[in-house]
């Protein structure tokens, strides 16, 4: 079975400290993986997504960045973080079966940025 | 512009119905989804429409209307575990999701 890790859990970073979280996807190969955000009553924004290895579409220009060295593997990052980065941070996954799709969210990375 | 519509909060009572509502404007349609989400919590599957019509499964069902860009979740026979967001999402030209700020949904004993 198909299962997505995502870490941390919560992270306290200063402004203008640099970030990393990991996203690693397990029982499947070549998936289509995301990095959303999601602020506090808002719906969810979509920052990043990945297609293949090194292949990084970005929706919303920012200070963050995204990278996915290997094909299960997808990394958000930033140099500089700003008090704005602050949120719940989530990877997904999906595929496709005929006309069904599924979109498989992580567990979640709430960043509070002070 | 794009744009998903859900009410911000909604209160049922234990055992009773819900019905959900979200209306959809966007550039293209590829599929209507719903999503529950417990606070802190990552949000987890509950329904993909892509045609017409509705779909049942268990306690819940999904409805889509696509010439209305409608879509409404329905939750039966209610439980407290059901206090909730229910986040309504829509695959559009692109193939990108589009997502609704999501329904709050309080259920009362």
């Amino acid at each position: 079975s198909q299962t997505i890790h995502q870490w941390p859990a919560t992270l306290v970073q200063p402004v203008g400290s640099p970030l990393s979280l990991e996203c690693t996807v397990e029982g499947t190969s070549n998936p289509n993986l995301y990095w959303y955000r999601q602020a506090a009553g808002r719906g969810l924004q979509l920052l990043f997504y990945s297609v293949g290895i090194g292949q990084i579409s970005s929706e919303v220009p920012q200070n963050l960045s995204a990278s996915r060295p290997q094909d299960r593997q997808f990394i958000l990052s930033s140099k500089k973080l700003l008090l704005s980065d602050s949120g719940f941070y989530l990877c997904a996954w999906s595929f496709r079966t005929g006309r069904n799709e599924k979109l498989f969210f992580g567990s979640g990375t709430q960043l509070s940025v002070l | 512009g794009q744009n998903i519509d859900q009410p911000t909060e909604m209160t049922a009572t234990e055992g009773a119905i819900v019905q959900i509502n979200c209306t959809y404007q966007t550039s293209g349609f590829n599929g209507l989804f719903w999503y529950q989400q417990h606070a802190g919590e990552a949000p987890t599957f509950l329904s993909y429409n892509v045609l017409d019509g509705l779909e049942e499964k268990g306690r819940f069902s999904s409805f889509l209307s696509r010439s209305k860009g409608y879509s409404y979740l329905l939750l039966k026979e209610l439980q407290m575990k059901d206090s909730a967001s229910y986040l309504c999402a829509v695959k559009g030209s692109n193939y990108q999701l589009i997502w609704g700020a999501g329904t709050k949904l309080i259920i009362k004993p």
